[in-house]
């Protein structure tokens, strides 16, 4: 049973540089989940697919961020021009949506991104 | 969305039982309460989640006020393992579902052996 997985694990950047993150789900989960977490908060949500669908975005998701899921399994994560704000955790979880709202997500371990 | 209120921080002895409130004073009724924990350096895994019954399963129970104005999560008997951030978290029953969990700045629990 293999979990989410996110790849890297880590990352330090320039700002101004372009980043991309990669999830893999636990493969039969039709949803996919970004969230961004920064030291000492909850995570927040970023946004989400159904399949290859993205059904919502949160309004954190500048135009600098864009995310893709093109064959509804494994997904990416863009950060263009980096800025130092960006310096977080980001977090993919995924889950498995039979109709009903007692489904949990599935977290992976994370990517620490670092902008200097 | 509704909000929960939870401590900061805890303390539990370790193999002692732990009971970690949130208050939800403005939950609907068809909002289901979820508990999710954050172990250091990992994501956030689910716990538990009820409605209206308390739950119980094997990580911990969940007690729920008549009125749903608050609940309890309860560790029967803490182990070292247990220490973590834990987030208690409301979504919407509805079948669509509110997709995504909106975290707080949860209860940092810390188990003192």
């Amino acid at each position: 049973d293999t979990g989410v997985s996110q790849d890297p694990r880590h990352k330090i950047t320039k700002r101004g540089q372009n980043v991309t993150f990669r999830c893999d789900p636990i493969s039969e989960h039709n949803r996919l989940y970004w969230y961004r977490q920064t030291l000492g908060q909850g995570p927040e949500f970023l946004t989400y697919f159904q399949n290859e669908a993205q059904l919502e975005k949160s309004r954190l998701l500048s135009d600098r961020f864009s995310a893709e899921r093109p064959k509804g399994s494994f997904s990416t994560l863009e950060i263009q021009r980096t800025e130092q704000g960006d310096s977080a955790m980001y977090l993919c979880a995924s889950s498995s949506y039979q109709g009903g709202a007692h489904y949990e997500q599935y977290f992976g371990p994370g990517t620490r991104l670092t902008v200097t | 969305d509704a909000k929960t209120t939870q401590p900061n921080s805890m303390e539990s002895n370790e193999e002692e039982p732990v009971h970690l409130p949130c208050n939800h004073s403005t939950i609907s009724g068809t909002d289901y309460i979820h508990w999710y924990r954050q172990l250091p350096s990992q994501g956030p895994e689910y716990v538990i989640h009820g409605l209206t019954s308390n739950v119980n399963n094997r990580m911990a129970s969940l007690a729920i006020a008549e009125d749903r104005k608050s609940s309890t999560l309860i560790l029967h008997r803490a182990t070292l393992r247990d220490a973590a951030v834990y987030y208690c978290i409301l979504r919407q029953g509805t079948n669509f579902g509110n997709e995504k969990l909106t975290f707080g700045t949860g209860t940092r629990l810390t188990i003192i052996p």
